[in-house]
């Protein structure tokens, strides 16, 4: 039974830049929720999906957008990247509610340069 | 806003002991989960063990047992006969019911195990 799988694990960008990370869910999960970790930090909530509409949205700009589609996986997208953007992006799936807790990826850790 | 506090940024144990690594965390709802996560360090975070506000009794899980004080407002976990391959970072996480389903995280505390 797959857990979650993010892709890609590192990517360097350029500010400025646009960036997409991916996100398959474990499998009968349908709920996907992104976190960003910055270095010696705890994860901080970015948004969540479900029915691949944004059901809560954490404190962070209009440049972070995400997208779930039909087979539950989803994407994050940051625009106009800035060098505080780097750090390890976390995705996690569970099922609508939270029922049955979370499993998260290893992440994909964006640098910024 | 609603807030999770480690205080503890980091811990030696000897192999074999027990250790026990703090958190509180503050929120005036009735319903509410508490998690602690494992995060080595290939940044996966590995469920622990989980507490509801409404359980009676102290959750265990195997090595894992979490020592729950809701009138303190803390939830401390409990690793018994430590590994070196606890070695690692532990987050402690709430769920509030009325926030719907997303995490809060603490701080973070760092775990080296030691031989």
């Amino acid at each position: 039974d797959a857990g979650v799988t993010q892709s890609p694990t590192h990517l360097i960008k350029t500010r400025g830049q646009q960036v997409t990370l991916r996100c398959s869910p474990k499998s009968g999960h349908d709920t996907v929720s992104w976190y960003q970790q910055a270095l010696g930090q705890g994860p901080q909530f970015i948004f969540q999906y479900y029915e691949e509409e944004e059901r809560q949205r954490g404190n962070f700009p209009d440049r972070f957008s995400g997208h779930q589609f039909p087979n539950y996986s989803s994407e994050l997208n940051v625009n106009a990247l800035l060098l505080g953007d780097s750090a390890l992006y976390l995705c996690a799936s569970s099922l609508v509610g939270g029922r049955d807790g979370y499993t998260f990826g290893s992440g994909t850790r964006l640098t910024v340069v | 806003a609603q807030k999770i506090t480690q205080t503890q940024p980091g811990m030696f144990v000897q192999e074999k002991e027990a250790v026990t690594l703090d958190c509180t965390y503050d929120t005036s709802d009735p319903s509410y989960g508490l998690f602690w996560y494992k995060q080595p360090s290939s940044g996966e975070m590995i469920f622990l063990i989980y507490q509801g506000s409404y359980d009676q009794q102290n959750a265990t899980e195997g090595r894992y047992s979490l020592n729950f004080q809701k009138a303190r407002k803390s939830a401390n976990l409990v690793i018994s006969a430590s590994q070196l391959g606890d070695s690692a970072m532990y987050f402690c996480a709430m769920k509030r019911e009325a926030a719907g389903n997303k995490l809060t995280f603490g701080g973070g505390t760092r775990v080296l195990v030691k031989p």
